[in-house]
């Protein structure tokens, strides 16, 4: 079953601005990572975060996590065309690589 | 470092067919589980494997076993194929269990006609 739920399902945004993704959850976690899939490939990793941590960055990405509300979101700074692509967030409840996955936001970055 | 590697990419099956899959981790790492993903259900745990031992398992009928080697290589069998079994089927690679990132391999696009 399904644990996250992303919000916006669809996000189109010109090349240069930021994209904002957020991700909603139901149960207590251990820790939510952020991927990226390109068009039916594998899942790229991008930041893992900790129930115990707040906000993490890597490059142009920025993930927060609010526990007391159940939510994560990933904001990309000045994106690029090859950004697009569909976003997940996934949920570690139990602490044991079983993660529970959203149905994804799908980013349309235009050149 | 090489990373997750799914095989095959592609497989076409008919059926009633049975089918496996393979997956090898990224060197060291000794968790490997197992998604599918569909259009209509997204991604969905089928079960993980640690040391050579099945730790969790999702909620997906017998027809789907799986299995983990002494070099952590693991397959997944699917019996009696049925046309909802069409997917891709993702294999995330971890060091550990538990609040470790899990990386994953290209999928294996299996097709059910």
């Amino acid at each position: 079953s399904q644990q996250g739920e992303e919000d916006p399902q669809a996000l189109s945004i010109q090349e240069g601005e930021n994209a904002t993704m957020n991700c909603s959850y139901k149960t207590s976690i251990n820790n939510l990572q952020w991927y990226r899939q390109n068009s039916g490939r594998g899942l790229v990793h991008l930041i893992l975060i900790r129930s115990n941590e707040r906000e993490k960055h890597s490059g142009r990405l920025r993930v927060t996590l609010d526990t007391s509300k159940k939510s994560s979101s990933l904001l990309i700074t000045a994106s690029r065309a090859a950004d697009t692509a569909s976003y997940f967030c996934a949920t570690d409840v139990y602490n044991n690589n079983d993660m529970r996955f959203g149905a994804g936001t799908r980013l349309t970055v235009k050149p | 470092k090489a990373g997750v590697t799914q095989t095959p990419r592609y497989l076409i099956k008919t059926r009633g067919q049975q089918v496996t899959l393979s997956c090898s981790p990224i060197s060291g790492h000794r968790s490997v589980s197992w998604y599918q993903q569909t259009p209509g259900q997204g991604l969905q745990f089928l079960f993980e494997y640690f040391s050579e031992t099945q730790r969790n398992k999702g909620n997906f009928p017998g027809r789907f076993s799986g299995r983990q080697f002494s070099n952590s290589r693991s397959e997944m069998n699917v019996s009696t194929l049925e046309l909802g079994d069409s997917a891709l089927y993702l294999c995330a690679s971890s060091l550990a269990q538990g609040s470790t990132e899990a990386f994953f391999g290209q999928g294996t696009r299996l097709t059910v006609v």
